[in-house]
């Protein structure tokens, strides 16, 4: 079954510690998407990327970096640099116009710092 | 400023009674309005999409209005089930992403 799949579902992070939060997609689909999770703020776009070796910040990006060195892979490094990384985090994935068509989202990771 | 609007942000209904949610957004090239259910501890969920050439869409208990004049669009569940009981978010088309609005807690009370 195609699908797009994050992982690990939950990850604790010591404070001062980079992490890098998994999401891969077997959809074919070119353009992949970061959202940040919080009560109450609803989704908030941390990177996105429309096409292989090629990203784009979004609304939130300081304190995270990305790449997208494969069509299927979007790794997303939450740095030391990013001072209230606890989190939801959300993969998503879409064709090319993902915007006229919708998104698929992946079932998310679950960053807490400890 | 917010591009797209939700409301009310909580919304507890009867079972079997109707729900109804909201959305405005500011961008009148907007051309494509998705709701998304996002069921506790997991990812968003497409449910309906509805194209701005179109006024009214169906999905069994599910539909979606647009009024593109006053730039809105509203998702009603009709019937309402204990599963049903979710965050719903809606998103429009802006600027070649699709922007979110904060989503929408429903409580369906048994």
């Amino acid at each position: 079954d195609g699908g797009i799949t994050q992982s690990p579902k939950y990850l604790f992070r010591k404070e001062g510690q980079n992490v890098t939060l998994s999401c891969e997609q077997n959809l074919n689909h070119d353009a992949m998407y970061w959202y940040r999770q919080d009560p109450g703020q609803g989704l908030r776009l941390i990177y996105y990327s429309q096409i292989v070796n090629d990203f784009q910040k979004g609304d939130i990006a300081e304190g995270y970096s990305v790449s997208r060195e494969k069509k299927e892979s979007f790794p997303l490094t939450v740095t030391s640099a990013q001072k209230n990384p606890t989190a939801f985090y959300l993969c998503a994935s879409s064709t090319p116009g993902g915007y006229n068509y919708g998104y698929t989202f992946g079932s998310g990771t679950r960053l807490t710092v400890v | 400023g917010e591009n797209v609007e939700q409301h009310p942000s909580t919304l507890s209904v009867q079972e079997g009674d109707s729900a109804v949610i909201k959305c405005t957004y500011s961008d009148s090239a907007s051309n494509y309005f998705p709701w998304y259910k996002q069921e506790l501890g997991k990812g968003p969920q497409l449910i309906i999409d509805i194209r701005s050439n179109v006024g009214e869409k169906k999905d069994q208990r599910i539909a979606v209005t647009l009024n593109k004049t006053a730039k809105h669009f509203s998702l009603h569940i009709t019937e309402t089930q204990p599963e049903d009981s979710a965050v719903y978010f809606c998103a429009a088309s802006i600027n070649n992403r699709l922007a979110f609005g904060k989503g929408n807690q429903v409580v369906v009370i048994p």
